[in-house]
């Protein structure tokens, strides 16, 4: 069964410093690649989303994330964070399009501080 | 916005007692989800649905069973709750006009079993 790895668990950081969160898959093949963002209270709304093509993502509210295949990843990024992007996410990926269920990472909790 | 409702959005039961969760959705989707999240543990997918009395399992089914007798309903059942499934399941939907993993999620139904 393939697998989701997020090593960062609670990040810490002041605003507008740089951001990395980690995601490594364990699948081989073709995969869907995704990052998701939970919000405070709130449910999960998806972030940014690798089909195909440029590995170089780019999604809402700045952030972006690299696919390298090479090296099973999927990281998160972004420039300069805000306290608004604290909050906790999550790596997923599609292995089974005909599925089409997610499996997601164990998440990284972000703190932002002013 | 996906329309999605999960009811009761709170509940508290004892041990052994069987408890039922509602995923409505007010669009024909195809595909639908159940999840739960747990602290270190990120999402996992219970069962999902791919159409009307088409379901499956997920990674952690064990203890848990389904139904989807409508399109727009999407039922979770523990037959006797245990401890083990305190947790706040989500229910997510696929747009059929959507690529697959880009899931919408419910608000969530947070489960206490004492």
């Amino acid at each position: 069964a393939q697998s989701v790895s997020q090593h960062n668990h609670h990040v810490i950081l002041s605003e507008a410093a740089s951001l990395e969160l980690g995601c490594n898959y364990s699948y081989g093949g073709t995969v869907n690649l995704f990052w998701y963002v939970q919000y405070p209270g709130q449910h999960l709304q998806l972030l940014l989303k690798y089909f195909s093509g440029d590995p170089l993502v780019k999604g809402i509210k700045g952030f972006e994330a690299e696919f390298i295949k090479s090296k099973f990843s999927f990281n998160l990024r972004k420039p300069s964070v805000q306290w608004s992007d604290t909050a906790e996410y999550f790596c997923a990926v599609l292995q089974d399009t005909g599925r089409r269920a997610l499996t997601f990472g164990s998440g990284t909790r972000l703190q932002v501080q002013p | 916005d996906a329309g999605i409702t999960q009811s009761p959005r709170h509940k508290v039961t004892e041990t052994g007692t069987p408890v039922t969760l509602r995923c409505h959705q007010t669009e024909n989707h195809r595909y639908m989800y159940w999840y739960r999240q747990d602290p270190g543990h990120g999402l996992r997918l219970i069962h999902y649905s791919y159409g009307v009395k088409d379901t499956d399992k997920g990674e952690v089914s064990d203890g848990y069973s389904v139904s989807r007798s409508k399109t727009e309903d999407f039922l979770l059942t523990l037959e006797s709750a245990t401890s083990s499934q305190t947790s706040v399941y989500f229910c997510a939907i696929s747009e059929s006009g959507q690529g697959p993993g880009e899931l919408f999620f419910g608000e969530g139904s947070r489960l206490t079993v004492l």
